[in-house]
């Protein structure tokens, strides 16, 4: 079946680190998987961060990004150096243009310290 | 424009009691979800509709759990009877076509079952 699996958390890294949540998606009946991430910051609903939609295409939003990566089925975040305000949940995400519900990994915690 | 709306915010139910959670989508979107988050299990599909028809239906959620749809702008989620092993967040999202486009989550109830 479909399915998204992504770093386990919780994850801990230091403010001004660098950062790679990992996301690697099985799309068995999908024939152009859209990808997603989404964050859900302390206290706040769940809110889309980057989505792509064409394999070998590169996402980014507030210096996050990812690359849609066919070949390996990948679509793994990164962030050059964080900041204490990316502690937040992060979920990948994986979607079809079909009659299909997203399917959504199981979420990494991350959190930076000062 | 007015996003996802999910009211209670908060929900103590006693073991075998029954319990309607409500959803109000964004105003247009042809799509709506329900989903179980919790820590270990992530984001777990409920029911998905489109244009107000059932799409998918979790496979593990049908004995106890049933969406409805009742017009394009009100959904319920009703859980009967409830188990302790139900306390979570449920979260409604909403999105204009499904799987390949951002979903939209309102804020979430916390169910707690005693």
């Amino acid at each position: 079946g479909d399915s998204v699996t992504q770093t386990e958390g919780p994850v801990t890294v230091s403010e001004s680190e660098s950062l790679i949540i990992n996301c690697t998606y099985s799309a068995t009946s999908i024939a152009y998987p859209n990808l997603f991430w989404y964050v859900r910051y302390p206290g706040e609903g769940l809110q889309l961060l980057l989505k792509v939609i064409t394999a070998g295409q590169k996402g980014s939003s507030r210096g996050f990004e990812a690359t849609y990566n066919k070949e390996t089925t990948s679509f793994h975040l990164q962030k050059a150096s964080v900041q204490e305000s990316d502690s937040a949940v992060y979920y990948c995400a994986l979607g079809d243009q079909n009659n299909n519900a997203p399917r959504f990994g199981a979420g990494t915690k991350l959190s930076v310290k000062p | 424009d007015a996003g996802v709306t999910q009211t209670p915010r908060h929900e103590v139910a006693e073991k075998g009691q029954t319990i309607i959670l409500k959803c109000e989508p964004v105003s247009g979107h042809n799509d709506l979800f329900w989903y179980r988050q919790t820590k270990i299990q992530g984001l777990e599909l409920l029911s998905y509709f489109r244009s107000k028809s059932l799409m998918e239906d979790g496979g593990a959620f049908k004995d106890r759990f049933k969406a409805e749809m009742l017009n394009s702008s009100f959904s319920t989620l009703k859980i009967q009877p409830t188990e302790p092993k139900d306390s979570a967040v449920y979260l409604c999202a909403s999105s204009g076509l499904g799987g390949q486009d951002t979903q939209y989550f309102g804020p979430g109830t916390r169910l707690l079952v005693l």
